[in-house]
């Protein structure tokens, strides 16, 4: 089964806006993670959220997950066009260590 | 603030030959692992590694790739025989001590093969 599916596949906002993007998985997860990825470049990890917490703040980050739901929300208040890169989700599933990524987000933000 | 790091940047190289692609993790970490991005596609796992030994391993992972911890320092990903689709960009990763599955993994920059 498919884990991380994000939602919408590309997004364009204006700076100053809030962008909110959405990873829905099919099977249960330990914690779920969110990164981010400039254009060709590495990974940045931004946020880990535990399957028993339901909201948790970094900044200009707001994470929520839905375990019920199986999904998982990304918010970044008051973007900015260093915003712009594509974003992942990523879960840990049953007792194994390996991280399962999504297609992603494409975040643009335009000046 | 400790980061992964990976050389090369980037690796061309004939297709059947070696490479070996190099990885330094944060040093208090203690999982190690590999993954790999094929252009425009998703980050796929490729292999796990705790306690000097292989703990986990996907099927893209075959008798083609190996991985070692030679030092106490670095990590590397051996590709015996190269393949045109083993073009992809190669990421590093670690976490902390704790229990597997539990912690954030920290990426590094990441390798470009490309295989002519």
């Amino acid at each position: 089964s498919q884990q991380g599916e994000e939602d919408p596949q590309a997004l364009s906002i204006q700076e100053g806006e809030n962008a909110t993007m959405n990873c829905s998985y099919k099977t249960s997860i330990n914690n779920l993670q969110w990164y981010r990825q400039n254009s060709g470049r590495g990974l940045v990890h931004l946020i880990l959220i535990r399957s028993n917490e339901r909201e948790k703040h970094s900044g200009r980050l707001r994470v929520t997950l839905d375990t019920s739901k199986k999904s998982s929300s990304l918010l970044i208040t008051a973007s900015r066009a260093a915003d712009t890169a594509s974003y992942f989700c990523a879960g840990y599933t049953g007792a194994n260590s390996k991280l399962t990524f999504g297609k992603g987000i494409t975040l643009s933000v335009r000046p | 603030e400790p980061e992964v790091t990976q050389t090369p940047s980037h690796q061309v190289t004939q297709m059947g030959q070696e490479v070996i692609l190099r990885c330094v993790p944060i040093s208090n970490h203690l999982y190690f692992y590999w993954y790999r991005q094929i252009l425009g596609q998703k980050v796929e796992f490729l292999v796990s590694f705790y306690n000097n030994e292989i703990s986990e391993k996907s099927e893209i992972f075959d008798d083609q790739f190996s991985v070692e911890r030679p030092d106490g320092s670095n990590f590397t990903l051996k590709i015996r025989s190269t393949k045109l689709e083993d073009s992809a960009m190669y990421f590093c990763a670690s976490s902390p001590p704790g229990l597997a599955g539990r912690n954030e993994q920290f990426f590094g920059p990441g390798t470009r093969l490309t295989v002519l």
